[in-house]
């Protein structure tokens, strides 16, 4: 089965800082990838995903992600942190011909002023 | 719009209870999912849907079980509730097959003592 794996628990950026959420993933044949945001007693939001195309996926917020495939990897990105962007943040793996989407752990970002 | 309704949105159960969290999407979407999320865990599969009448098993199906019989509706029975069940439950809906992102609900706080 797939699986999805974020390597770091916290993340600390300075506001106006680039930032960066790792993640990995390990899925049999191609695969589609998401990033999604949980704000505090929330359900989660999408943020972006990559499906097929051009390696770097622009999503909501200013938030980025690049897909490497021979690092199996899906980094998050921003070029410039804002205090607001502090939450949880989850990435996500679908194979194809799998109906069911495996979550990372989760990422918390703090930003601060 | 609605989106993904969860009910209910706190619920404290005795071990040995059972109960019914509830969840309905109005977006017409043919996949419904359950997830679990528990600290520093992520979200854990329990359970989806890929249409009404049709459901799979997840990563932690063990104590649950689900219904589908309509588009709408897709929820999720607890029997015989243990500690271990103690967590947030998350209910998400999500259009076509295996590009679509998933909608989730806001989430229904379950404590088992």
């Amino acid at each position: 089965a797939q699986s999805v794996a974020q390597p770091e628990d916290q993340v600390n950026v300075a506001e106006g800082n680039p930032l960066t959420v790792k993640c990995t993933y390990s899925v049999s044949g191609n695969p589609y990838l998401f990033w999604y945001v949980q704000y505090p007693n929330r359900g989660l939001q999408f943020l972006l995903k990559y499906i097929t195309g051009d390696n770097l996926v622009k999503g909501s917020y200013g938030f980025e992600a690049e897909f490497n495939k021979s690092q199996t990897s899906f980094h998050l990105k921003k070029p410039s942190a804002l205090v607001s962007d502090s939450a949880l943040y989850f990435c996500a793996v679908r194979g194809r011909n799998n109906n069911d989407m495996r979550f990372g752990a989760g990422t918390r970002l703090t930003v601060k002023p | 719009n609605a989106g993904v309704t969860q009910t209910p949105k706190f619920r404290i159960l005795k071990i040995g209870q059972s109960m019914t969290l509830q969840c309905t999407q109005d977006m017409n979407h043919n996949y419904m999912y359950w997830y679990r999320q528990d600290p520093g865990m992520g979200l854990k599969l329990i359970y989806y849907s890929v249409g009404a009448g049709i459901t799979d098993k997840g990563e932690v199906p063990n104590g649950y079980n689900v219904s589908r019989s309509t588009t709408e509706d897709f929820p999720l029975r607890l029997e015989l509730a243990a500690p271990s069940q103690t967590s947030v439950y998350f209910c998400a809906s999500s259009q076509g097959s295996y590009t679509g992102e998933l909608f989730f609900g806001e989430g229904s706080r379950l404590t088992v003592l």
